[in-house]
């Protein structure tokens, strides 16, 4: 188990919907990551947070937007929902952003659009 | 940019074999390297990660990794591998300060170990 808690496991829903994806990092960990795993692109980094405050971008679509709250939880809010939205979503901790900070991963949600 | 392939999409083996799973890695800058196992509806864990220091970095479950700056690679082995190994393998790396913590990761390589 690595801490991170990743919610909800599935989802599944239809094309131009808006769904949130809820992640809650490791005890102790500031800094919280996106991840994006499909077949045809494998995994890219969408988007990275610290403390609050985004700290880096990656591959993310306009349609995609993100958050840290004050309690570090974070948030992935997917909009106008496309069928190639289909993926695995993995959020992931570390204790800081340097680069030996090693990085905590859940579970991931999987979501598929129909 | 930095960017990693991994060279093997699949690779099959036989219980109680050894295996080495390749990656390379393409950076201008310095590089902190790591791997990542998969099992089947999980999550990503760090088997081990290289920073500074041996070129050869232990892991977890017997694995083990060479850093190769000349050659730019990091590749993964095990001299004897179980059922339980499994997974999908990804290499992964952090080049340069800017990118801080954040991961480039490969295609992945599929380690199936058949008995």
């Amino acid at each position: 188990d690595s801490g991170v808690t990743q919610t909800p496991k599935h989802l599944i829903t239809a094309t131009g919907q808006r769904v949130t994806l809820r992640c809650s990092p490791r005890s102790g960990d500031l800094s919280v990551y996106w991840y994006q795993q499909s077949l045809d692109q494998g995994l890219q980094f969408l988007i990275q947070y610290y403390n609050g405050e985004e700290r880096a971008k990656g591959n993310i679509l306009e349609r995609f937007s993100a958050q840290q709250f004050p309690d570090l939880h974070s948030e992935l809010n997917l909009s106008s929902l496309e069928l190639g939205d289909s993926a695995l979503y993995f959020c992931a901790s570390s204790v800081a952003t340097s680069r030996n900070s090693p990085l905590h991963f859940g579970n991931g949600t999987r979501l598929t659009v129909t | 940019a930095q960017s990693v392939t991994q060279l093997d999409s699949q690779v099959p083996v036989f219980e109680e074999a050894p295996v080495e799973l390749r990656c390379n890695y393409s950076s201008s800058v310095s590089v902190y390297l790591f791997w990542y196992v998969q099992y089947p509806n999980q999550g990503l864990q760090l088997l081990l990660k290289y920073l500074s220091g041996s070129t050869l970095v232990k892991g977890i479950n017997g694995f083990e990794a060479e850093f190769n700056k000349s050659q730019t690679s990091f590749h993964l082995r095990k001299p004897s591998v179980h059922i339980s190994d499994t997974a999908e393998y990804f290499c992964a790396v952090s080049a340069g300060e800017t990118s801080g913590s954040r991961l480039t990761f490969g295609e992945g390589t599929q380690l199936t170990v058949n008995p």
